[in-house]
């Protein structure tokens, strides 16, 4: 069964610190992605990635950069946090072709306070 | 880019009832159509999903359907259970490098 893991379950931080979210996929997938969700607004995609060191602006990508250096491994880092980034972090990968589905990790709850 | 609308936002129904969830979108490019349910404290995860070139897919209890002229693809649930109370998220992506865009998500309650 696939598993994508997430580094943090519930992650406290302050406004201004960089912060590092991290998944790792162990099922060779190529595409990886990250979503936020807010109630109200779904989950709105931040980044992807199709390849390694391979990058794609989202919907909301403003604050927010990644860095794919491994297949396995999508992190999301958050420069300069402000509290409107508190949020629900889902990561998620899929593999190439018709192989759509997408399998998400468990989420990381940031707290910016 | 793409644009999902999801209605209704919350859906209660009686157990056994049935559940129907629409949701449209902009691109006439996009060509696959997944949903994903999402149970309290956990993960999204694919329930079913559509591809352009077919208007109605079934699953037991669950069935998808896909009008490319209108635009419109809606999420039927037949004989509701409380295990189906969830929230559910429709999405459409236009292939390629498989960027998926979510509808907002609409919470189902099932009352016994």
């Amino acid at each position: 069964d696939v598993k994508v893991t997430q580094s943090s379950r519930y992650l406290v931080k302050r406004t201004g610190e960089k912060v590092f979210l991290e998944c790792v996929q162990d099922m060779d997938h190529e595409n990886m992605f990250w979503y936020r969700q807010d109630p109200g607004l779904g989950l709105r995609l931040i980044y992807f990635s199709y390849d390694v060191k391979m990058k794609e602006k989202g919907d909301i990508p403003e604050g927010y950069s990644v860095s794919r250096e491994k297949k396995e491994r999508f992190s999301l880092i958050l420069e300069s946090a402000s509290t409107n980034q508190t949020s629900m972090y889902l990561c998620a990968s899929s593999g190439q072709g018709s192989n759509e589905k997408l399998f998400f990790g468990s989420g990381t709850q940031l707290s910016v306070l | 880019g793409e644009n999902v609308e999801q209605h209704p936002s919350t859906l209660s129904v009686q157990e056994g009832d049935s559940a129907v969830i629409k949701c449209t979108y902009s691109d006439s490019a996009s060509n696959y159509f997944p949903w994903y349910k999402q149970e309290l404290g956990k993960r999204p995860q694919l329930i079913i999903d559509i591809r352009s070139n077919v208007g109605e897919k079934k699953d037991q209890r669950i069935a998808v359907t896909l009008n490319k002229t209108a635009k419109h693809f809606s999420l039927h649930i037949t004989e509701t259970q409380p295990e189906d109370s969830a929230v559910y998220f429709c999405a459409a992506s236009t292939g390629g490098y498989q960027k998926v865009t979510f509808g907002i998500g609409t919470k189902l309650q099932v009352i016994p």
